[in-house]
């Protein structure tokens, strides 16, 4: 079947803008995770929806960053005004119910702000 | 608070011998451990996660980890090592009972660059 797919797997934008990130889960997967991963480093967690529950959003950096899941299934993150320090592959997976945590990653989205 | 510790940056082995990634945590109930790897230019992959019960877990490509509760520590090894294994590993935790709770928001270590050489 199908894995996690993110879009676009490149995006270039310039300082300033907006950018918006789409994730498309394995479906039925009921957990949904973002990371940010900068070049040689580890994986940042940003925010985490399980469920209809209220989502973790601990890890958003900055109020520039949000993120919405509609229909518990395909998820935005959306970078406002973004700055050269966001430039990063953005990560995205999902978990189904009872795997105690396994999650499947997609490919990511390598943003690079210029 | 929950924390993860991969000590080495990089580790280099030679093709054909025996390797080791390290890995401690810091949880205040029982952990859920897992292993992931990244191949370049790819997503994570999960390799082996430690639940309960044995404390030696067997998972993709021949790796294996070790659960030591009183070293606190769940190191990947495997027997003999190949050029394709050489890719970024991480270690994550979260709680387990009786801390777990509804979430499961995982623990991420800064990842060890493996690099085999032939």
């Amino acid at each position: 079947g199908a894995g996690v797919s993110q879009s676009p797997s490149n995006k270039v934008t310039e300082k300033g803008k907006d950018v918006e990130l789409r994730c498309d889960p394995i479906s039925g997967h009921t957990a949904l995770y973002w990371y940010r991963q900068s070049l040689g480093q580890g994986l940042e967690f940003l925010i985490y929806f399980q469920g209809n529950s209220a989502p973790d959003k601990s890890g958003l950096p900055s109020d520039r960053f949000s993120a919405e899941r509609t229909g518990g299934s395909v998820s935005t993150l959306t970078i406002q005004r973004t700055q050269q320090e966001d430039s990063a592959v953005y990560l995205c997976a999902s978990s189904p119910r009872g795997t105690k945590n396994i999650q499947y990653f997609g490919a990511g989205t390598r943003l690079s702000v210029l | 608070a929950q924390s993860v510790a991969q000590p080495e940056d990089q580790v280099n082995v030679a093709e054909g011998n025996p390797l080791t990634v390290k890995c401690t945590y810091s949880v205040s109930g029982n952990p859920y451990l897992f292993w992931y790897v990244q191949y370049p230019n790819r997503g994570l992959q999960f390799l082996l996660k430690y639940i309960t019960g044995d404390n030696l877990v067997k998972g993709s490509y021949g790796f294996e980890a070790e659960f030591n509760k009183s070293q606190t520590s769940f190191h990947l090894k495997k027997p003999s090592a190949l050029v394709s294994d050489s890719a970024l590993y991480f270690c994550a935790v979260r709680d387990g009972p009786p801390n777990a709770g509804n979430n499961r928001k995982l623990i991420w270590g800064l990842g060890t660059s493996l690099a085999v050489n032939p």
